[in-house]
């Protein structure tokens, strides 16, 4: 059964840029897409954008285009999600989660990295 | 990429059956048939329950239904027990044109199991 690791949690100031990395593990990781999505505290669940790994191609979701960028590392199995331009609006839990098809749906998710955005 | 409609919340007592809507427009529930729905518990990840409008993963209790109609669709949580409280979010492919697509989730409902 895939698991789905992510990295420690975060503390970035105003205008930097955060980094966070999801790697695969225990199953196949080309065979689908992968998203990212992120729940600010006490809010909902936000769609960012994704990765087709065995095509490379991304989407993002148009709040995020121009400051988020998805990669994806087929040889370790591992995404990762780069967010520029941080603001204390962007202080939440991020997810990687598995996902079928064109973002269809996301049946595999990993625990979630915090982010704090603070001066 | 407008976030779907959902109510804030719902409740229900045990043994009761609870309707969950989600709605959305012609570019996403509308207009395609993928739709799906996360139970979520305090500090946890969501967790997929419904996929493709109807389809349950394998685990899943057959208490919990999906269906669709038009802009709209809907869980069905029949036998409420305590344990499914927590916050349900609705999630729908959507296409924005000029080959932006992706994802969009509701606002989330918060099931209160009186």
């Amino acid at each position: 059964q895939v698991q789905l690791v992510q990295s420690g949690a975060e503390v970035k100031k105003p205008g930097s840029s955060v980094k966070v990395s999801c790697k695969a593990s225990g199953g196949s990781f080309s065979s689908y897409s992968l998203s990212w999505v992120r729940q600010a505290p006490g809010q909902g669940l936000e769609w960012m954008g994704g990765i087709i790994p065995i095509f490379g191609t991304t989407h993002y979701a148009q709040k995020f285009q121009g400051r988020v960028t998805i990669t994806a590392d087929e040889s370790t199995s591992t995404a990762y999600m780069e967010l520029s331009s941080l603001r204390s609006e962007d202080t939440a839990v991020y997810y990687c989660a598995r996902s079928f098809g064109d973002y269809q749906y996301m049946d595999v998710w990993g625990r979630g990295t915090t982010v704090n955005v603070s001066s | 990429q407008s976030a779907l409609t959902q109510p804030a919340s719902v409740s229900g007592s045990p043994g009761q059956s609870i309707t969950i809507s989600c709605t959305g427009t012609s570019s996403d529930v509308g207009g395609y048939d993928y739709v799906s729905w996360y139970q979520q518990h305090p500090d946890k990840a969501p967790k997929l329950l419904i996929y493709d409008v109807t389809n349950r993963p394998s685990g899943i209790s057959n208490r919990f239904s999906g269906s669709k109609s038009g802009n709209t669709a809907s869980l069905t949580i029949s036998g409420l027990l305590t344990e499914d409280e927590g916050i349900y979010f609705c999630c729908s492919h959507t296409y924005g044109g000029t080959g932006v697509f992706g994802g969009v989730f509701g606002g989330g409902t918060k099931l209160t199991v009186l």
